[in-house]
């Protein structure tokens, strides 16, 4: 079945320093959905991108889908704090007919030192 | 406004018991979903409510595992003859339709069967 990873599983930085994480499709995605869930949150949804190549900013936050449509990026510019967190990439199977059943990677967990 | 709502947020019960775990969404939201999320992991899709009806239950683990939502809002997830392996985090979310839109989730019920 359709899977989605995501690299690295885990990574802490100094505060200040910059953070990527990355997200594979086994499929090709329609689009794709990025969340951060906060130590003992919930998912919060962050942004969905649609087009192939589509790069997207918000704030310190970059978001990339790459030309094939199976892959994604995020990337944190000078990290703070506040950007601690898990960060999911998400996708919809592709056979779920059109509505948003979503395949989560495991996370990305980001530790920031302050 | 008010967000998704889940109840309880903690549940202890013994193995082999019945539990309901209740998700109010989003006022006017038709599309609902059910997710379990174990630890380190991302969250699993259960099942996706369009109105009334259960359009897909194909993350449902077994037949011990059922969901209603009897008036097109609130929902219910109920658990039969649990298992200590049925111990995780289980979130519910919304969006106003059942297409490519961002999920609102909600805090979640940690279940831990004893």
């Amino acid at each position: 079945g359709q899977q989605v990873m995501q690299i690295p599983q885990y990574q802490h930085v100094q505060e200040g320093e910059d953070f990527t994480t990355y997200c594979n499709s086994s499929t090709t995605l329609s689009n794709i959905q990025w969340y951060k869930q906060r130590p003992g949150g919930h998912p919060v949804f962050l942004i969905q991108l649609v087009k192939s190549g589509e790069v997207k900013k918000q704030k310190r936050l970059t978001f990339q889908f790459g030309e094939a449509k199976k892959n994604s990026s995020l990337h944190i510019t000078a990290t703070q704090t506040t950007d601690v967190g898990t960060y999911f990439c998400a996708g919809p199977n592709p056979f779920s007919g059109g509505y948003n059943k979503l395949i989560f990677g495991a996370g990305t967990r980001l530790a920031v030192h302050p | 406004g008010a967000g998704v709502s889940q109840t309880p947020s903690n549940k202890v019960t013994e193995k082999g018991k019945y539990v309901e775990l209740r998700c109010d969404p989003i006022s006017g939201h038709t599309a609902l979903y059910w997710y379990r999320q174990s630890l380190g992991q991302g969250p699993e899709f259960l099942i996706y409510f369009q109105g009334t009806g259960a359009a897909d239950d194909s993350g449902l683990p077994n037949d011990r595992f059922f969901a209603v939502r009897p008036e097109g809002s609130v929902s219910t997830l109920k658990i039969q003859r649990t298992e200590r392996g049925d111990s995780a985090v289980y979130l519910c979310a919304s969006s106003t339709t059942g297409g490519n839109q961002p999920q609102h989730f909600g805090d979640g019920t940690r279940l831990s069967i004893l």
